[in-house]
């Protein structure tokens, strides 16, 4: 059982270049999310996707644009990287929206961008 | 909107030695309370939950919480950590309302564990 898988699991780009995250689930959850992780900053929401078909922003979702796929697979695309987004991303699945449900994490991308 | 509190950056405890990491909430009604683990290189893995009944919850790996409305605290207890314990640990509060996720995670507390 997989459970999420995220790929790549390491990214180097270069200022003004674009590039997708890959996620997805096996465990037919019915949300997916994105997040990032700083030094001393915790886990910040990026966007969600509460069902299939549905997105929404979270706290930190400047600069960066989701799809959901189907119900198996979420992708996190940076247009235009910039420096800040220097980051791991962490993608995660529930088995439904809202605040009582645990998430279930996969492994992280580590993106650094010049 | 809720938001959580881990006061304690980093701590360093020996192995056998009991272990507390502390955890602050704050929120209008009764939360949604985890707390997650992340080794290194890997995502967070959830020990324990707490929604409602017992106050003291039992998880994985020998972890135990307790929550206090009174002290508005969810700490993380284990009476004998082991050094495979030493990682970084969340707690995360979740909220009632709406369809969205609203769980919010606290910066962490990186446990360092000697030999």
């Amino acid at each position: 059982n997989a459970g999420v898988t995220q790929t790549p699991k390491f990214q180097v780009l270069k200022t003004g270049q674009s590039m997708t995250l890959q996620c997805a689930q096996d465990m037919n959850h019915n949300s997916m999310y994105w997040y990032r992780q700083d030094p001393g900053m915790g886990l910040r929401l990026i966007y969600y996707s509460a069902s299939e078909g549905t997105t929404d922003k979270g706290e930190v979702p400047n600069g960066y644009n989701v799809s959901r796929l189907n119900k198996r697979e979420f992708s996190l695309r940076l247009e235009s990287a910039a420096p800040s987004q220097t980051s791991v991303y962490f993608c995660a699945s529930s088995e439904a929206p809202g605040g009582k449900s645990p998430l279930h994490f996969g492994n992280g991308t580590r993106l650094t961008v010049t | 909107a809720q938001s959580v509190t881990q006061p304690d950056i980093h701590i360093t405890v020996s192995e056998g030695a009991s272990l507390e990491l502390r955890c602050n909430y704050s929120y209008g009604a009764t939360p949604y309370l985890f707390w997650y683990v992340q080794s290194p290189g890997q995502g967070l893995q959830l020990l324990l939950k707490y929604f409602s009944g017992d106050t003291l919850v039992q998880g994985i790996k020998g972890f135990e919480a307790e929550f206090k409305r009174s002290q508005s605290s969810f700490n993380l207890r284990k009476p004998s950590v082991h050094w495979s314990d030493a990682a970084e640990y969340f707690c995360a509060v979740g909220a009632h309302t709406g369809t969205a996720s609203k769980l919010t995670f606290g910066t962490g507390t990186r446990l360092q564990v000697t030999l």
